[in-house]
């Protein structure tokens, strides 16, 4: 257990949906990223939060928001869900906003638009 | 924008060789880290570089952070079943506008048949 909590682990919806993820960060952690893993591109960074406020921004469509909460858990908003949404998406944490170290990344929560 | 090219993409091990794979940037790095995922789990750390031509061991992990600051590279030593899993590079830059972990596409650890 890497102590970033990732939920839900699966989900299945249909294209023009929305739907939430969630992420728990690892205790003491402020800063919570979020990466898309799909078979022929990799970890994707999409968005980073520190401490509630939006850090940094990666290649996240505009169907897809997210936010962190003041108990610093957060959630990843996708919108109007295309087949090619599809695909594993990572919650990782780390102490601070600019961290030299590694981050600890969650199990996933794969999402299937069908 | 920054690309880490890793590679091979793929390989195939047989117990106890030794693997070496190695990832390559068109930019500067001031961070190199290695990760494992497993099927079905998230990436997990296995080896930090901070500092050009540093040589890091964890185990019979064993990586380098390449005199350049724009390449690195992990070898695996008398390798084992459990090292099956894809491997990812990934670099960190705080000069650019982007100063996030920028992930390799991963080499993809097999065992022989």
């Amino acid at each position: 257990d890497s102590g970033v909590t990732q939920t839900p682990k699966h989900l299945i919806t249909a294209t023009g949906q929305r739907v939430t993820l969630r992420c728990s960060p690892r205790s003491g952690d402020l800063s919570v990223y979020w990466y898309q893993q799909s078979l022929d591109q990799g970890l994707q960074f999409l968005i980073q939060y520190y401490n509630g406020e939006e850090r940094a921004k990666g290649n996240i469509l505009e169907r897809f928001s997210a936010q962190q909460f003041p108990d610093l858990h957060s959630e990843l908003n996708l919108s109007s869900l295309e087949l090619g949404d599809s695909a594993l998406y990572f919650c990782a944490s780390s102490g601070g906003d600019r961290d030299n170290y590694g981050y600890t990344f969650g199990s996933g929560t794969r999402l299937t638009v069908v | 924008g920054q690309q880490l090219n890793q590679s091979p993409q793929s390989m195939f091990i047989q117990e106890g060789e030794d693997v070496s794979m190695n990832c390559t940037s068109s930019s500067i790095f001031n961070t190199w880290l290695w990760y494992k995922q497993d099927p079905g789990e998230g990436p997990v750390l296995l080896i930090a570089l901070y500092k050009a031509g540093e040589l890091t061991s964890n185990g019979r992990l064993t990586a380098q952070f390449g005199i350049t600051r724009k390449d690195s590279f992990l070898n695996i030593s008398a390798s084992i079943p459990s090292d099956v899993g894809i491997y990812f590079c990934a670099g960190r830059n705080y000069g650019g506008s982007q100063g996030n972990l920028i992930f390799g596409k991963g080499t993809k650890l097999s065992v022989k048949p």
